[in-house]
């Protein structure tokens, strides 16, 4: 089965730009989720979706968003880019109504 | 959800157990109790959860305290590639048609190191 895949793998981009990520799920899992990883805040939850919905939202400003697709897969955006924006962004998708969930490789995108 | 303290740094020699400890004295009685691992540059991955009992699958083992205000979880033979940061969380797992959703938060870890 295959797992969850973040394309791109990475990316470098100016700031002032915006860009998109995007996520595959485990085929049949429903709940995508996005969380920024840095390493003076480490792992914090971006947000998540769920049939389509957004269901939760992390402590992020407006500058990112993101959309799930019928089919389950999700992308996420963040538009003018700064510097700060420079992390590990990994997607999630879970299993099982009480189960954990199975990350990607990541997108480790550099602002310069 | 309810907030869980580990230790910041551990160690443990190849093939013993390595016990990694983890706190969560305020956990309500429907939060479940989730760990996982990243190793670095890499993804979470997941290990194990439970609510109130002793869990065991192919990775580990997950003790939960019968008072559930603190657990650990066991590598019965740790090897070099164990070495990660694991994460404790506590959760509440809102589930709905096969799927769980609501967010994972995560603390700094421990940092487990296998030695040779």
């Amino acid at each position: 089965k295959a797992g969850v895949t973040q394309t791109p793998r990475y990316l470098i981009k100016t700031r002032g730009q915006q860009v998109t990520l995007s996520c595959s799920p485990i085929s049949g899992h429903r709940s995508v989720s996005w969380y920024q990883q840095t390493p003076g805040q480490g792992l914090q939850f971006l947000f998540e979706y769920f049939s389509e919905t957004q269901r939760n939202k992390g402590n992020f400003p407006g500058r990112f968003s993101g959309r799930q697709f019928s089919n389950s897969r999700s992308e996420m955006n963040v538009s003018t880019l700064e510097l700060g924006d420079s992390a590990l962004y990994l997607c999630a998708s879970s299993f099982g109504e009480t189960g954990g969930y199975t990350f990607g490789s990541g997108t480790r995108l550099t602002v310069v | 959800d309810a907030k869980t303290t580990q230790p910041t740094s551990m160690d443990c020699a190849e093939g013993r157990a390595a016990n990694l400890p983890c706190n969560h004295s305020t956990i309500s009685g429907n939060e479940y109790v989730y760990w996982y691992r990243q190793i670095h540059s890499q993804g979470p991955q997941y290990i194990i959860h439970g609510l109130k009992n002793n869990e065991t699958n192919e990775m580990a083992s997950l003790i939960i305290t019968e008072d559930r205000k603190s657990s650990t979880l066991i590598l019965p033979h740790a090897t070099l590639r164990d070495t990660a940061v694991y994460y404790c969380i506590v959760r509440v797992a809102t589930g709905a048609g096969g799927t769980s959703y609501g967010k994972l938060t995560f603390g700094q870890g421990t940092i487990l190191t296998v030695h040779p």
